[in-house]
């Protein structure tokens, strides 16, 4: 059981934005703690795709984008592309916690 | 080019030990600190183990607590994982994983293939 909330799945046709929820708490995301994106394409490992709430590493598309408010983050994904189809997980810090980080509980984006 | 390749996967019998290995390349390896991540079949990601660059403080889950140990050997740009007391419940595939932030914004930048461990009699 994570301390990260995101839905199962989401799912948009080709072309769409989605958005992707992470919703934490006043130990973690409600602290200011950063949040940090990952990207797992099916069979594949994690890769990171937005760290620091907003920032996207060299050869990310600007399609992906990062929010956050309050104890809340989010990732959108605009122009939804065939190869998006993954699984995205969240990833924060909770000062309650003994670990160096916490996954969220990931989310599969379909696209129809 | 950041590289990590982990090896040492397989099938262990339930009470068993592995080790898992994990060899860098193209950065400074003792300059940062390093994880291992592991996914079990079909669920989410958890962060087990993790060391400072110089190996002077580690972390570990609960879950993994007192039975797992990582190391590193900087002289081989390689980070290990000895799990002993194997548990069907350890059956996953573990990643190692390039630590990058600061405290309190840490974040795995890099990440290997992974390695299959099963835990299965």
């Amino acid at each position: 059981q994570s301390v990260l909330t995101q839905p199962p799945s989401v799912s948009g046709a080709p072309g769409q934005r989605v958005t992707i929820s992470c919703t934490g708490s006043s130990s973690n995301i409600g602290a200011g703690y950063d949040v940090h994106w990952y990207q797992q394409l099916p069979g594949t490992a994690p890769k990171l795709l937005i760290y620091g709430h907003s920032n996207r590493p060299s050869g990310v598309p600007d399609r992906f984008s990062g929010s956050k408010s309050g104890t809340s983050a989010s990732l959108a994904i605009t122009g939804l592309q065939a190869e998006d189809e993954a699984d995205y997980y969240c990833q924060s810090y909770d000062s309650s916690l003994s670990g160096p980080g916490v996954f969220g509980t990931g989310t599969k984006v379909t696209v129809l | 080019e950041v590289q990590l390749a982990e090896s040492g996967g397989g099938l262990v019998q339930p009470g068993g030990s592995l080790r898992l290995s994990c060899a860098a390349s193209g950065f400074t390896f003792s300059s940062y600190a390093m994880s291992w991540v592991r996914q079990a079949p079909g669920k989410g990601l958890e962060w087990v183990s993790g060391i400072s660059g110089r190996a002077g403080s580690t972390y570990y889950a609960d879950s993994v607590k007192g039975r797992f140990t990582i190391s590193r050997d900087n002289s081989k740009n390689t980070l290990y994982l000895q799990m002993k007391s194997l548990r069907a419940e350890d059956t996953a595939v573990y990643y190692c994983a390039k630590v990058s932030g600061g405290s309190g914004s840490y974040y795995l930048g890099y990440w290997g293939q992974g390695t299959l461990v099963t835990v299965s009699s």
